[in-house]
């Protein structure tokens, strides 16, 4: 079964300080699929990345970079130089690579709720 | 429109009261999926839809009803709910009917308190 961890369930940092979530996650399947999504208060989940489980290089967009370490079943998302719109809660997700037809199934974390001090 | 949609964003009702949630997507995806998020619970996926077929149900209670007509649009009928069925309710749209690792892309949900 898998399986996704969030233990953070608050942060807050002071505005332009860096911050990173932790998310690990558990699974038996060799493909698998992580995904980072946003929830800020307005109540939608936006999406901001989906990587798969052959691809470790660590990617950045902006301000917003991610570590992927299969050694440690980790995928941490660490925001730099944050913003106060980055308050939100922020949910890591895991799906695994064996599809059964209509069974995409995306197992949440619980969230990590991220308040930016200005 | 762009993305997906949800109507109404707010919805108080009664025990005894039966209303209906609306998504509409607007990606050309081929799947929608209903989910519900409590105060302090991971997101609890409901119902899943492929081409308008049903594909999953996350054992939900016959109170709450989906429907899809057709693949742009999915229903949450509701009828006769509880106080604890007070939630978030949240429907998402993705590509790849079937595929694994498909991006799934969320509405603002609905926020439905029953009193």
């Amino acid at each position: 079964a898998q399986k996704v961890t969030q233990a953070q369930t608050e942060i807050s940092v002071v505005e332009k300080e860096d911050v990173t979530l932790d998310c690990v996650y558990e699974t038996r399947d060799t493909t698998y699929y992580l995904f980072w999504y946003k929830q800020p208060p307005s109540g939608e989940l936006v999406f901001l990345i989906r990587r798969n489980s052959f691809d470790e290089q660590n990617e950045i967009s902006g301000r917003y970079s991610w570590n992927f370490q299969k050694s440690t079943s980790s995928f941490n998302f660490t925001i730099t130089a944050s913003q106060v719109v980055d308050s939100a809660v922020y949910f890591c997700a895991l799906s695994e690579g064996v599809s059964n037809f209509g069974n995409e199934k995306l197992t949440f974390g619980t969230g990590t709720r991220l308040t930016i001090i200005p | 429109e762009t993305g997906v949609t949800q109507t109404p964003r707010h919805l108080v009702m009664g025990m005894t009261n039966k209303k209906s949630l609306k998504c509409e997507q607007h990606l050309g995806h081929n799947a929608m999926y209903w989910y519900k998020q409590s105060a302090k619970k991971p997101l609890e996926l409901m119902f899943v839809y492929n081409f308008k077929e049903q594909t999953e149900n996350n054992s939900v209670p016959s109170r709450f009803s989906p429907e899809c007509p057709n693949s742009s649009h999915l229903f949450l009928h509701l009828h006769t709910l509880q106080p604890e069925d007070s939630a978030l309710y949240l429907c998402a749209s993705s590509q790849l009917a079937g595929s694994a690792g498909d991006t799934q892309y969320f509405g603002p949900g609905t926020r439905l308190t029953v009193l």
